[in-house]
């Protein structure tokens, strides 16, 4: 079945830098990558997706790029702010089966 | 919308007991998932319906747990008996198509003691 790795496990950055997450997927049959943000003590809440049909995708300062090939993708966070600290969490849905495979969280904090 | 509703938000209980999560898709969902979420296990998928019907059990962890949808606005995650290793988050999050816009409820927060 479908695996997904994500590192690195803790990131910090100091404010208006990049953070940058990256996630490996197993199956080549995936086709729908979302990026979920969750707070502490709150539920994920999806904040960018990208499907296999496409590179790169952009929302404000949130970007996240897709290498089918390599069978991996990154969540590019620009100009970091303090309230961009949470967990995130990179996921896969392979072929069509529905089922929404998380990667182990990244535990972003940004420092003022 | 009101979102996806779980109740109840907390959930204290002995060892042995039953416990009962309760979960209410976002209206015109047809596909209803649930999701335990640990440190040591992250996010993990325990099962999901379509149009009410089990479609994937395999992440069920034991048969211990049985989930039920009677109908398109209603499902229930069941443990009989608890053990204090279920002490996790549950959460339920429901989508309109199978590979995009999963919305999540706020959880149920389960502690066997």
């Amino acid at each position: 079945g479908e695996n997904v790795e994500q590192h690195p496990s803790t990131l910090s950055v100091q404010e208006g830098d990049s953070a940058v997450i990256k996630c490996t997927y197993s199956d080549s049959a995936s086709n729908y990558f979302p990026w979920y943000k969750q707070e502490l003590g709150k539920r994920p809440q999806l904040i960018i997706d990208i499907r296999s049909n496409v590179g790169e995708k952009k929302d404000q300062r949130i970007a996240v790029t897709l290498n089918k090939t390599a069978k991996h993708f990154s969540l590019h966070i620009t100009e970091t702010q303090p309230e961009d600290s949470a967990v995130y969490f990179c996921a896969a849905i392979p072929g069509n089966t529905g089922k929404l495979i998380f990667g182990q969280g990244t535990t972003l904090q940004v420092k003022p | 919308d009101a979102g996806v509703i779980q109740s109840p938000r907390h959930e204290v209980t002995e060892m042995g007991q039953e416990v009962t999560l309760r979960c209410k898709p976002i209206s015109g969902h047809d596909y209803l998932f649930w999701y335990r979420q640990t440190m040591m296990r992250g996010l993990e998928l325990l099962i999901y319906f379509n149009n009410n019907v089990p479609i994937d059990d395999s992440g069920m962890p034991e048969d211990r747990f049985s989930a039920k949808m009677p109908n398109a606005s209603f499902s229930t995650l069941k443990i009989q008996p608890s053990e204090p290793r279920d002490s996790a988050v549950y959460f339920c999050a429901s989508s309109t198509v199978p590979t995009y816009g999963y919305t999540f409820g706020s959880g149920t927060r389960l502690t066997v003691v």
